[in-house]
């Protein structure tokens, strides 16, 4: 079965400091990873997906992540966070129809603070 | 280019009851899924429809229960409502072409609280 483990349950982070939140998975097949934000009361927004190629994925709201393979990890990470950063973040892997016996699967998500 | 819309945004039902969520595709896509969020957890995958036919479904009974138009829009339909029941739940549309294709856009959100 697949599974996604995001071990931060919340991360404090410094107003222009950087940030990296990890994301390990678990798949039978080739992973198609995906980093979603949500703001609070609000749906989900795609900031990234990795299907294939280059390993290192650029995303909108200046993120990043890098897959690897041989950690089973897709770690996102930006180099000067903003106040509006802060939300919850969650990684998802996933059939590239996003069907199937399972859908996406999501972490429990990563609550991100900001500290002014 | 209209987003996903689910309604109602919140609603109260008591234990027993049945209850219809509704979702609207963003336009050009021809997939749509639905998800359960419960409080401070991810999203877990209900079923996606595609085409009108069920094309995958989670680890959830058969008193949830769905249906896609032929406009692509979605009820999502739980009936014998549980307490356990209470969450977020999400539709998401996606399309199975195209540069963005398998990439889910999710709607804001039906809040449902189970008394």
């Amino acid at each position: 079965a697949q599974s996604v483990t995001q071990p931060d349950i919340h991360i404090t982070v410094s107003e222009g400091a950087s940030l990296e939140l990890r994301c390990n998975y678990s798949y039978g097949a080739t992973p198609y990873l995906f980093w979603y934000v949500q703001s609070p009361g609000q749906g989900l927004q795609l900031l990234l997906k990795y299907f294939s190629g280059d390993t290192l994925v650029q995303g909108i709201k200046g993120f990043e992540a890098e897959f690897k393979r041989s950690q089973s990890s897709f770690n996102l990470r930006k180099p000067s966070v903003h106040w509006s950063d802060a939300a919850e973040y969650f990684c998802a892997v996933g059939p590239y129809s996003g069907g199937g016996a399972d859908g996406l699967t999501f972490g429990k998500g990563t609550h991100l603070i900001i500290q002014p | 280019e209209t987003g996903v819309t689910q309604s109602p945004t919140h609603l109260i039902k008591t234990r027993g009851q049945q209850v219809t969520l509704r979702c609207s595709s963003q336009s050009g896509h021809n997939t749509v899924s639905w998800y359960q969020q419960a409080l401070g957890q991810g999203p877990q995958f209900i079923f996606q429809y595609y085409r009108e036919e069920e094309n995958g479904r989670g680890n959830f009974p058969p008193r949830f229960s769905g249906l896609q138009f032929p406009n692509y829009s979605s009820e999502l339909n739980v009936n014998a409502l549980e307490l356990d029941d209470s969450a977020l739940y999400l539709c998401a549309s996606s399309s199975r072409g195209g540069a963005r294709a398998g990439e889910l856009f999710f709607g804001e959100g039906s809040r449902l609280t189970v008394l």
